[in-house]
């Protein structure tokens, strides 16, 4: 079965610091990972994917993610946080088996507290 | 804004009713998703329809159903609520069905309360 695991419900980061948000995977075949953002009271917002090629993939508002085959990791980084970055990432896995037609599996989010 | 809409925001009703949960894909897109986010069960998929047939089911209840209409729309509905169907609601979509490279867009949510 294919999963995707976020090891820290909550990362705090100083205004301007570097922002890690990390997620591993777990898939048979090639992945096809996915970040998004939700902020308070709102839908999740799509801010970058990673479907083959270059392993830096660049997103909205600032944010890239790595790809590491090796590692089975997919982290999401910001080189320079904002307080406007605080909200709950979803780390996520498109599910290509048989009969899921796509869906996604979505990490438990991580809480990002960015403080000024 | 992701495009794809979901009515109504907020809904608060008692156990045992039944409500109906409205999205609206993004223009052009044939395939609705809907999944449910609770705080103890994080974010599940719950079913999606492709061009007006199921395609896939997840977790959901007996007591749910959805549908997809000629125009797109879908309608998820809830029956014999019970209080843990509290819970926010997503609809997102996407232009195809079954490939790993489309981006799903989700909708604002539907709050539901049970009381």
């Amino acid at each position: 079965a294919q999963s995707v695991a976020q090891p820290e419900d909550q990362v705090n980061v100083a205004e301007g610091n570097p922002l890690t948000v990390k997620c591993t995977y777990s898939v048979s075949g090639n992945p096809y990972l996915f970040w998004y953002v939700q902020y308070p009271n709102r839908g999740l917002q799509f801010l970058l994917k990673y479907i083959t090629g270059d392993n830096l993939v660049k997103g909205s508002y600032g944010f890239e993610a790595e790809f590491n085959k090796s590692q089975t990791s997919f982290h999401l980084k910001k080189p320079s946080a904002l307080v406007s970055d605080s909200a709950l990432y979803f780390c996520a896995v498109r599910d290509m088996t048989t009969d899921s037609w796509g869906k996604l599996q979505f990490g438990a989010g991580t809480q990002v507290v960015v403080t000024p | 804004d992701s495009g794809v809409t979901q009515t109504p925001k907020h809904l608060i009703t008692a156990t045992g009713q039944r409500v109906t949960l409205r999205c609206s894909p993004r223009s052009g897109d044939l395939s609705v998703y809907w999944y449910q986010q609770s705080l103890d069960q994080g974010l599940q998929f719950l079913i999606q329809y492709y061009n007006g047939e199921e395609r896939a089911k997840g977790n959901i209840l007996e007591r749910f159903s959805a549908q997809q209409f000629p125009d797109l729309h879908s309608e998820l509905n809830l029956s014999s609520l019970e209080l843990g169907d509290s819970a926010l609601y997503f609809c997102a979509s996407s232009a195809r069905a079954g490939v790993g490279a489309d981006t799903q867009y989700f909708g604002p949510g539907t709050r539901l309360t049970v009381l």
